[in-house]
């Protein structure tokens, strides 16, 4: 399996913008989840889902953050209007979540700089 | 909400010295316990994990013990590589592999 694939790997965009983030999760996991990185505040779970349902979107900073999973290959997260503040690693990962397997499998990451 | 500790925040090993690092959590439900490392540029990957009826798991140089009553569990390394610099994160977890809330991370740099 080729892991969880993010794209774009590198986002920079002006304050204002729209900004969409893709996640593919590894096929056949259950499980989806958003985490955002900044030296700051660290790892931080934003939204999870299950079986494309979000659980819990406790961790979304505000209302500009919004996260969909249309099917059980594909997932975004967007930012509208993005701001400065919003500059950081965001990494997509996923787990089977069944069986007692839970390992989470993050992708590369989009790190996304608004300038 | 849960709150994970980690110290210390960097650690320096000669090549061949073991070595430790800590966590600390605060729900006393937490029930998993995992540990990523996460190398320049990529994401965290595990690397061992704990649950919590089982106090210590070692899988070949690397160990991990878990202390329930004092909600604390820590990461051993021994006969520490150069491919073993990187950063390393604790994380507790109160159902079972969701709620991943994520220590601050710890700066491993071994010395050749």
């Amino acid at each position: 399996d080729a892991g969880v694939i993010q794209s774009p790997r590198h986002e920079v965009t002006e304050m204002g913008q729209e900004v969409t983030l893709r996640c593919k999760p590894i096929s056949g996991h259950d499980y989806l989840f958003w985490y955002r990185q900044t030296m700051m505040r660290g790892l931080e779970l934003l939204i999870y889902f299950n079986n494309n349902v979000p659980i819990d979107d406790s961790g979304m900073p505000e209302d500009r953050f919004s996260a969909k999973m249309p099917n059980a290959s594909f997932s975004t997260l967007k930012i509208q209007p993005s701001e400065p503040r919003d500059s950081a690693v965001y990494f997509c990962a996923s787990s089977l979540g069944v069986g007692g397997s839970y390992e989470q499998y993050f992708g590369p990451g989009t790190r996304l700089t608004v300038t | 909400g849960e709150n994970v500790e980690q110290h210390p925040s960097t650690l320096s090993v000669q090549e061949g010295d073991s070595a430790v690092i800590k966590c600390t959590y605060s729900d006393s439900a937490s029930n998993y316990f995992p540990w990523y490392k996460q190398e320049l540029g990529k994401g965290p990957q595990l690397i061992i994990d704990i649950r919590s009826n089982v106090g210590e798991k070692k899988d070949q140089r690397i160990a991990v013990t878990l202390n329930k009553t004092a909600k604390h569990f820590s990461l051993h390394i021994t006969e520490t590589q150069p491919e073993d610099s990187a950063v390393y994160f604790c994380a507790a977890s109160n159902n079972y592999g969701q709620n991943f809330v994520f220590g601050p991370g710890t700066r491993l740099s071994v010395l050749p």
